[in-house]
């Protein structure tokens, strides 16, 4: 089994739907957790962390369920520039080495 | 966020030869650098972590002898691809630290082996 699994996709998404992403991981030891945005032939960056109680940043919205070891990353009012690939990351020694899972693929479509 | 820079952003080289990558640290001190590697349509995998003024610790199955890696300074991580073949072929990503946990990425380089 994978460290962290996700979906790749592709999801193709008309502009301004809501849209959702999902990612398990394996490891219950883990301690922080990241969505990082990769557009093609660049580098990741980070879109946002991920805490417990959840949190939102504008249209984006974390969500973190230890006991099921699951995250995941809600995209409101889509817009075309969002269009990337999204990558559930996870920090499980607690130093700063980072697990990659797959990615999603997300096209939003005018 | 801090600032991380590669270079070359992209290299062609022939089978056989060595390449090396920079990756700079801008603004910040990093004790520690990842280097990745991505394939077509797949995920980053850690190749190795740096340690400024230490050895290299590198992921099951990728070569030491066939990945070097320095880091000279808290600045400065250097990989040197050797005897490059075209299975190499890749984008090679580095990244370090400068808040915990939070990982800022170089802008890749680009190999192509012939």
């Amino acid at each position: 089994r994978k460290e962290v699994e996700q979906d790749p996709g592709p999801f193709n998404v008309p502009e301004g739907a809501t849209v959702a992403f999902n990612c398990t991981y394996s490891n219950s030891a883990s301690q922080s957790f990241f969505w990082y945005r990769q557009d093609c032939r660049k580098e990741p960056k980070l879109l946002m962390s991920v805490y417990s109680s959840g949190n939102e940043d504008g249209r984006f919205t974390a969500q973190l369920n230890r006991a099921s070891q699951y995250i995941s990353l809600l995209i409101r009012d889509s817009k075309l520039s969002d269009s990337a690939t999204y990558l559930c990351v996870v920090n499980t020694l607690g130093n700063e080495k980072l697990t990659f899972g797959t990615g999603t693929r997300l096209t939003i479509i005018p | 966020g801090a600032v991380v820079s590669q270079h070359p952003s992209w290299v062609i080289c022939k089978s056989g030869t060595s390449v090396k990558i920079e990756c700079r640290s801008l603004d910040f001190q990093a004790t520690t650098m990842f280097w990745y590697r991505q394939f077509p349509k797949q995920s980053l995998m850690l190749m190795a972590t740096s340690n400024e003024g230490s050895k290299a610790t590198y992921e099951q199955g990728v070569e030491k002898d066939k990945f070097l890696i320095n880091h000279a300074s808290l600045t400065l991580s250097t990989l040197t691809v050797t005897s490059a073949h075209p299975e190499d072929s890749s984008f090679y990503i580095c990244s370090g630290g400068a808040f915990y946990n939070e990982q800022f990425f170089g802008p890749g380089t680009r190999l192509t082996v012939l």
